[in-house]
C-alpha cells in the first residue's frame, strides 16, 4: 500500500543515540526525505538522498537506507533536538508524495 | 536568500473557497516545481499537490480530487492554492515548498517551506 509508517513516540537521554524510523514499500524504489518541526514552526529539512545534510544541518543528523525501512540517526542528541520528524518519499505507485505520520522525540 | 512568503491567515465559513499565496525569491522561479502540504491542528503534514514549472501541469492527492486547484505567476513568482468548498476538517495551516530532486532521480525533498498559512473554518 502507499503509506510511510513511523512510531509515534521516541525518547532518548540527552547525549545519547536515536534512531527513528520509516517504513514503506515506496522506499525500495527512492530515498527518504527528513524534516523536523518544532512547535509553532514550519518544517525544517534535515536528511535528504541517501545521505546529504543541508548546510547548517548539525552532523549528529544522519541518514540510513535498507530495504523498506528509511532511518534518521542522531548522535549525541541534544535538548534543542527535541521536536517532531517526518519522513517523506515520492510514492513509487503514482505521481505523488507520501508523508509518515510522524514521530515525537523526547530528549530526556 | 531563497524564501518562500506566504499570505496572512483566513477565517472562512463552511462551503466557501480560499486562496492561499506564496512569493518566492532567491531562485529561478521558473525552474522548480512546487509542492502544498498542509497540517491540521495537532496532526501529521499532509501532501495536497504539485506544480509543474510552466503551471500547465498539476497532480493532485485523491482526497482533494475535485476541490484544489493550484496555479501559478511567473510574472510575479507566485504559486496559488484555491481549495472550495470548505468543511471544518479544512481547518490547518497550510504549506508551499520548493521541489528538488537528485540528478539520478532516485531522491526529492521540500526546501524550502513558506511559514506557512492558517485557514479557519468556521460558522
Amino acid at each position: 500500500s502507499s503509506e510511510l509508517t513511523q512510531d509515534p513516540a521516541v525518547s532518548v537521554a540527552l547525549g545519547q543515540t536515536v534512531r527513528i524510523t520509516c517504513r514503506g514499500d515506496s522506499l525500495r524504489t527512492y530515498y527518504a526525505s527528513w524534516y523536523q518541526q518544532k512547535p509553532g514552526q514550519a518544517p525544517v529539512l534535515v536528511i535528504y538522498g541517501k545521505n546529504n545534510r543541508p548546510s547548517g544541518i548539525p552532523d549528529r543528523f544522519s541518514g540510513s537506507s535498507s530495504g523498506n525501512t528509511a532511518s534518521l540517526t542522531i548522535t549525541g542528541a541534544q535538548a534543542e533536538d527535541e521536536a517532531d520528524y517526518y519522513c517523506n518519499c515520492r510514492d513509487s505507485s503514482a505521481y505523488h508524495w507520501l508523508f509518515g505520520g510522524g514521530t515525537k522525540l523526547t530528549v530526556l | 536568500q531563497v524564501q518562500l512568503v506566504q499570505s496572512g491567515a483566513e477565517v472562512k465559513t463552511p462551503g466557501a473557497s480560499v486562496k492561499v499565496s506564496c512569493k518566492a525569491s532567491g531562485f529561478t522561479f521558473t525552474a522548480y516545481f512546487m509542492h502544498w502540504v498542509r497540517q491540521a491542528p495537532g496532526q501529521g503534514l499532509e501532501w495536497m499537490g504539485i506544480i509543474n514549472p510552466s503551471g500547465d501541469s498539476t497532480s493532485y492527492a485523491q482526497k482533494f480530487q475535485g476541490r484544489v486547484t493550484m496555479t501559478r505567476d511567473t510574472s510575479t513568482s507566485t504559486v496559488y492554492m484555491e481549495l472550495s468548498s470548505l468543511r471544518s476538517e479544512d481547518t490547518a495551516i497550510y504549506y508551499c515548498a520548493r521541489d528538488n530532486s537528485d540528478s539520478d532521480i532516485t531522491g526529492w525533498w521540500f526546501d524550502p517551506w513558506g511559514q506557512g498559512t492558517l485557514v479557519t473554518v468556521s460558522s
